[in-house]
């Protein structure tokens, strides 16, 4: 099977953009759907991302999902963060008999 | 709108097993192109996916729980449930039930299950 790699933690200032990527050990990344997932401290996760890179209803548009086959990632972008937007983030996505796998997450930090 | 919320025991005692339910409203666990799917977060830790049983009954186990993992469900009560056997303090976590696939998850509150004698 597969594993995504998520960065431990990233950090950046209000206003800014933070990118946070989810790389896929082997097979092709856009060979299954990629979700993202938003875990304030003590919530309960909330989908941003869905299918690469559908943002679902009341997901703030400053949140956008991207593919690169180049690097076999898929990619979590964040405009005009907000301190708001400091949580957990993590990625998922499927393998060929449509098992989860989840990225180890990402810790945001705004500051 | 769909709604769920798990129940169970919070404390389990070692080598028991580990039961829960989640309940669904506003939705049909036997209806629609869904993963009813079971979700763990040990403290401090990240997600892990247990498992999920699509709407036609079939389920989908991670392998490293399978030998201990049942996902079953119940279409008159419109619930789908978990069992872990022989759990040990490593399987203490919040456990989460959701529905999933092509649409934006919808999650349950999560339900803490501590094992412990």
């Amino acid at each position: 099977n597969f594993m995504l790699t998520q960065p431990h933690s990233v950090s950046e200032s209000p206003g800014k953009t933070v990118t946070i990527s989810c790389t896929r050990s082997s097979g092709s990344i856009g060979s299954n759907y990629v979700q993202w997932f938003q875990q304030r401290p003590g919530s309960v996760p909330t989908s941003v991302i869905y299918n690469d890179n559908q943002r679902p209803s009341g997901v703030p548009d400053r949140f956008s999902g991207s593919l690169d086959t180049s690097s076999n990632s898929a990619s979590l972008t964040i405009s005009g963060l907000k301190t708001e937007d400091e949580a957990d983030y993590y990625c998922q996505s499927y393998d060929s008999s449509n098992r989860w796998v989840f990225g180890g997450g990402t810790k945001l930090t705004v500051l | 709108q769909v709604q769920l919320q798990e129940s169970g025991p919070g404390l389990v005692k070692p080598s028991q097993t580990l039961s829960l339910t989640c309940t669904v409203s506003g939705g049909s666990v036997s209806r629609g192109d869904y993963h009813w799917s079971w979700i763990r977060q040990s403290p401090g830790k990240g997600l892990e996916w247990i498992g999920y049983i699509y709407y036609s009954g079939s389920t989908y186990y991670n392998p490293s729980l399978r030998s201990r993992l049942s996902i079953s469900q119940d279409t008159s009560k419109n619930q789908f449930s978990l069992k872990l056997s022989s759990v040990t303090a490593a399987d203490t976590a919040v456990y989460y039930c959701a529905r999933c696939w092509s649409s934006p998850c919808v999650w349950g509150k999560g339900t803490t299950v501590t094992v412990s004698s």
